[in-house]
């Protein structure tokens, strides 16, 4: 079945660039999204890709995604301490009738002043 | 801004009785889902609802749950007896089409003791 990994844990510094990565299985995903969940509270949508797109960026964010080696990333420029969070990716599993995503465990993004 | 709201934030109940998770969607949204996330683990996929009815459900969506749209507003989820295993923060979601954007509430904590 479908499958998202992410590693668990990154850690910055204030200023710097944060990178964090996801791995997807399944091919006929046709949206990747990024979701950010803070200490105690519910799932903001930060972006979404499309499939069919290589790399998109809003503002401090940038996704970038090769869909050859379902790899997804989050770059997150100038880190703030408000950045820290827990980083969701998720896929769209596009199986015939379905509409539900499929969530990693999360990449807790810890940053240090 | 427009939201997904979830009631009540907090919801503590004894095992074996039964609860209703409330949440509103966005107005001109059609599609509607809970999803759940047990504390430390991976959000889950539990059902979507469209056309006031079920489109797909997880196998964690057993007979014990069920969903509703009881009036233009509202989208809820009951669990008809609780076990202390259903502890975890509920989501309710909505979206325009498909899952092209899907927005997330703040989610409902339900503890089962």
């Amino acid at each position: 079945g479908e499958d998202v990994e992410q590693s668990l844990f990154l850690s910055v510094r204030e200023g710097d660039s944060s990178v964090i990565n996801c791995t997807y299985t399944d091919s006929s995903s046709t949206y990747l999204y990024w979701y950010k969940q803070e200490p105690g509270a519910g799932l903001q949508l930060l972006t979404y890709i499309f499939s069919n797109m290589d790399m998109k960026q809003d503002q401090r964010l940038t996704v970038l995604l090769n869909k050859k080696d379902k790899h997804l990333s989050l770059r997150i420029a100038d880190t703030q301490t408000g950045d820290s969070a827990i980083y969701f990716c998720a896929e769209n599993y596009s199986g015939a009738g379905s509409y539900q995503l499929t969530f990693g465990k999360g990449t807790k993004l810890s940053v240090i002043p | 801004e427009p939201e997904v709201t979830q009631t009540p934030s907090h919801q503590v109940t004894q095992m074996g009785q039964e609860v209703i998770l409330r949440c509103v969607p966005i107005s001109n949204h059609l599609y509607f889902y809970w999803y759940r996330q047990i504390l430390g683990q991976k959000v889950e996929f539990l059902v979507s609802f469209y056309n006031n009815e079920i489109s797909e459900k997880s196998e964690i969506f057993d007979d014990q749950f069920s969903v509703e749209r009881p009036d233009g507003s509202n989208f809820t989820l009951k669990i008809r007896s609780t076990k202390l295993e259903d502890s975890a923060m509920y989501f309710c979601a909505s979206s325009e089409g498909g899952i092209t954007e899907a927005f997330f509430g703040q989610g409902t904590r339900l503890t089962v003791v």
